[in-house]
């Protein structure tokens, strides 16, 4: 049983077009995150929701949208793809809120490629 | 602001040599530190945790002791195996009711037979 799920796993696409990536986690979390690996590795955190409430919400470009139509899911829509955008995104939950080292649970990644 | 600044890789090593990947951070009040590892093509996934000072995570051979003296969270492994092979994130949480985990920008490893 897949706990946090993307779909999809791969997705190409032309610049300009407008693209969405879901996340699905059957954990029971309160909690998920997207976060953006560029071609380095480095992960940045991008939007995280607490029961449906957007949380978290750091410096990304207002063509990023996230959605949470109930706590089991957080979808990112992506307006007007530039190249830039490419790289590999990845949705995360975890229990609550990480006040005492509980562990995020991490997709398998949506690997993004802007042409 | 809170930060965790790992060791330059790639690392490379033969099969059963001892690996040491260092890990420091930057936070306020006390907080929870992570390993996370990320195989080739694959998400991150937990590799051991420490919530409080002097706590040692372990977890496949691998352990880590929370230092706050030196606020180091070093990643060991006495004899690595083809297996290991992947990138190993060093990571914090600063409690206190925050939701975020700051990453280090990670370490490759490769093990050659």
């Amino acid at each position: 049983d897949t706990a946090v799920s993307q779909t999809p796993k791969y997705l190409v696409t032309q610049m300009g077009n407008d693209k969405s990536i879901k996340c699905e986690q059957n954990l029971g979390h309160d909690t998920m995150y997207w976060y953006k690996q560029d071609s380095k590795k480095f992960l940045k955190i991008m939007f995280s929701y607490n029961n449906k409430e957007l949380i978290i919400n750091e410096t990304v470009p207002n063509r990023f949208s996230p959605k949470s139509p109930d706590k089991a899911h957080l979808n990112l829509h992506i307006n007007s793809l530039e190249l830039g955008d490419s790289a590999v995104y990845f949705c995360a939950s975890s229990q609550e809120r990480l006040a005492g080292g509980e562990t995020q649970y991490f997709g398998p990644g949506t690997r993004l490629l802007v042409l | 602001g809170d930060s965790v600044t790992q060791m330059e890789g790639p690392v490379t090593l033969s099969e059963e040599a001892f690996l040491t990947i260092n890990c420091t951070y930057t936070a306020t009040g006390y907080p929870s530190l992570f390993w996370y590892v990320q195989y080739p093509g694959e998400g991150l996934q937990l590799l051991l945790k420490a919530t409080k000072a002097d706590d040692k995570g372990s977890n496949k051979g691998f352990e880590a002791t929370y230092r706050k003296e030196t606020t180091s969270f070093h990643l060991e492994k006495g004899s690595v195996q083809v297996s290991d092979s992947a990138v190993y994130f060093c990571a914090l949480n600063s409690g206190a009711g925050s939701y975020q985990l700051t990453f280090g920008k990670g370490t490759k490893l490769s093990v050659i037979p």
